[in-house]
């Protein structure tokens, strides 16, 4: 049993570069959730989705889009990468909000 | 929103002593979580309780709804226990919604 699974894993990017972040979950999980974890601050929703083929902003949206065509799969795309969005970022997934969530182990982003 | 505050924010111990880490929020709520950070970076869910107590081997996690106050507790805590350890409730109170996370609290516990 997989759980979730984040890749990559680790990526360097250059500024203004693109780059997309798959998630994918095998639990049959109707909510799934990105998330930014920067130094001195608590994890972050960039955006969610609540079932497949619907997708909305969290708290930090701003220079990121999102994808769920299928539902065990959520993509995070950057389109023009900045310094700013450097790192570390987590997918989660949940069967329903207020129920147990379940992350991925991160991917590591740097952008240079 | 809610607002949620950890204490304390880092704690080193002696190998064997009882560990208390604090959660406060300021919306009433109905469900809260506790996670772990390994040192590695991956996140894993402690508990979700909604009342009262849980306990899951040494670790044991008491809230008061009334006081919007929770702690997680380490018995017999022991070098594989440090981590960071993070709270988390709905953003707008309740049971449902999306989460809001502490800043976590680090845990070293020495040989």
């Amino acid at each position: 049993n997989a759980g979730v699974t984040q890749t990559p894993k680790f990526r360097v990017l250059k500024t203004g570069q693109s780059m997309t972040l798959l998630c994918a979950q095998d639990m049959n999980h109707e909510y799934m959730y990105w998330y930014r974890q920067d130094p001195g601050m608590g994890l972050r929703l960039i955006h969610y989705s609540v079932g497949e083929g619907t997708t909305a902003k969290g708290e930090v949206p701003d220079g990121y889009n999102v994808s769920r065509l299928k539902k065990q799969n959520f993509l995070l795309g950057l389109e023009s990468a900045a310094p700013s969005q450097t790192s570390v970022y987590f997918c989660a997934s949940s069967y329903y909000t207020g129920n147990t969530i379940y992350f991925g182990e991160g991917s590591w982003l740097t952008v240079v | 929103k809610n607002e949620v505050e950890q204490s304390p924010q880092n704690l080193t111990a002696q190998e064997g002593e009882f560990i208390t880490i604090n959660c406060s929020y300021s919306v009433g709520i109905s469900a809260l979580h506790w996670l772990q950070q390994h040192p590695g970076g991956g996140i894993v869910s402690l508990f979700m309780l909604s009342s009262g107590k849980k306990k899951h081997g040494r670790l044991i996690a008491t809230i008061n709804i009334q006081e919007k106050h929770s702690s997680l507790h380490i018995t017999a805590s022991h070098p594989r226990d440090s981590a960071v350890y993070i709270c988390a409730v709905p953003h707008y109170g309740g049971s449902q919604g999306n989460l809001i996370f502490g800043k976590g609290t680090k845990l070293s516990v020495k040989p």
